[in-house]
């Protein structure tokens, strides 16, 4: 079974422009979590989508935003970028969502913006 | 605020040792508890959890073991190999009947040989 991908893998964004993010979770996985990790901050939760829906979020600004797809494929924008959205964006997937159900990671988008 | 936090940042052991991880985290609430492996350049990789109705979970040459009372998590891994090598991060979800996962700053184990 494959594993859970994002695209693009690496990405160079200069500051004030817009980035989108793409993850496809595991197949029959309807849960996808997005993270960001930096250096300085760990690993951080954005937000939480299940059957399209925004389940929770993390305390992240309004320009870090995201949706999921009828196929649970899910996208993440950041707008209005700044220096310190520099990171690796993870994204997760779980068969459901529920605080008990194991979480599996992508391999991660480097952005770096300058 | 919740954090789930680590008593190293760095661990050194012998290549066949055992090696103990560990880590505390603040939110009683928490009811299901992960240890991810990550390596450099890798997202993280689900190595084995544990719900809050248990004190014990044992895998393939890990075991993962949770005091609730102090609220203390640890990884054992024995007989260490090489690929081992890795930073350890353990993760709490103190939110109930959802995903968000609190993560540790993370012990990055050095395996010698």
């Amino acid at each position: 079974k494959a594993g859970v991908t994002q695209t693009p893998r690496y990405l160079i964004k200069t500051r004030g422009q817009q980035v989108t993010l793409s993850c496809s979770p595991i197949s029959g996985h309807r849960s996808v979590s997005w993270y960001q990790q930096t250096p300085g901050q760990g690993l951080q939760f954005l937000f939480e989508y299940f059957s399209e829906t925004q389940r929770n979020k993390g305390n992240f600004p309004g320009r870090f935003s995201g949706r999921q797809f009828s196929n649970s494929r899910s996208e993440m924008n950041v707008s209005t970028l700044e220096l310190g959205d520099s990171a690796l964006y993870l994204c997760a997937s779980s068969w459901t969502s529920g605080s008990s159900y194991e979480q599996y990671f992508g391999p991660g988008t480097r952005l770096t913006v300058t | 605020g919740e954090s789930v936090g680590l008593h190293l940042p760095t661990l050194s052991v012998q290549e066949g040792d055992n090696s103990i991880i560990n880590c505390a985290y603040s939110n009683s609430a928490s009811d299901y508890f992960i240890w991810y492996k990550q390596e450099s350049g890798k997202g993280p990789q689900f190595i084995i959890d544990i719900r809050s109705n248990m004190d014990k979970r044992q895998g393939q040459r890990v075991t993962v073991l949770l005091n609730k009372t102090v609220k203390h998590l640890s990884l054992q891994i024995a007989a260490t190999q090489p690929g081992d090598s890795a930073v350890y991060f353990c993760a709490e979800n103190p939110l109930q009947g959802a995903q968000k996962l609190v993560f540790g700053q993370g012990t990055r184990l050095t395996i010698n040989p």
